[in-house]
């Protein structure tokens, strides 16, 4: 069965300073990944995805991922953190009909 | 397009009392998916469909029915609340399923409290 792990559940970043946020997935099949990003009482909304092709992917709000499948790991980033990034982030991996979510991540960024 | 909307927003009820929270997509997608998000636990899925007339159960069915009886509409139902099922509740639906690699478009979410 497919999985995801992201390590870390909590991550605080000074203001301009790059975020680095983890994610590793098991999956025995060739898989598609997403990041989601959830303001606070809000739904998720799409941030950026792989499905195939590049391996560097870039989303919304300067942020991209990265897929490196000898690693299985998907990492998001973004070179300079802004203080509308502080959310909680989420990683998904594809399972037949159905996505498979991580645990989450809150990003707190600090002036 | 109003994309994905949850009725209600908001609801308190009693132990033992019962509700349906309707999740409706003027997208004309096919599947649709109920999760619910508790804190430290991310999204667990409860229930989902891959087309009108459809259902599956999820990661964490117990205590919750649904159905789909139009393409549009996605009703989860609590026949007996407990104080378990206080969390907050997602709907979400895509064209077509995780394997094909498209997204799931959310919800703004229900946030339900059993005492």
């Amino acid at each position: 069965a497919q999985s995801v792990t992201q390590l870390g559940s909590h991550v605080s970043v000074s203001e301009g300073a790059l975020v680095l946020l983890r994610c590793n997935y098991s999956s025995s099949v060739p898989p598609y990944l997403f990041w989601y990003v959830q303001y606070p009482n809000q739904g998720l909304q799409l941030l950026l995805k792989y499905t195939t092709g590049a391996t560097l992917v870039k989303g919304i709000n300067g942020f991209e991922a990265e897929f490196k499948k000898s690693e299985t790991s998907f990492h998001l980033t973004k070179p300079s953190a802004h203080m509308s990034d502080a959310a909680e982030y989420f990683c998904a991996v594809s399972d037949a009909d159905k996505l498979i979510f991580g645990t989450g991540t809150r990003l707190q960024v600090f002036p | 397009n109003a994309g994905v909307t949850q009725t209600p927003k908001f609801r308190v009820l009693k132990t033992g009392q019962s509700m349906t929270l309707l999740c409706a997509q003027d997208m004309n997608h096919e599947y649709m998916y109920w999760y619910r998000q508790d804190p430290g636990m991310g999204l667990r899925l409860i229930h989902y469909s891959v087309g009108e007339g459809t259902t599956a159960k999820g990661e964490v069915p117990d205590g919750y029915n649904v159905s789909r009886l139009k393409k549009q509409n996605f009703l989860l139902g609590l026949e007996s609340a407990a104080p378990s099922q206080t969390s907050v509740y997602f709907c979400a639906s895509s064209y077509v399923g995780g394997r094909a690699g498209t997204e799931q478009y959310f919800g703004p979410g229900t946030r339900l409290t059993v005492t």
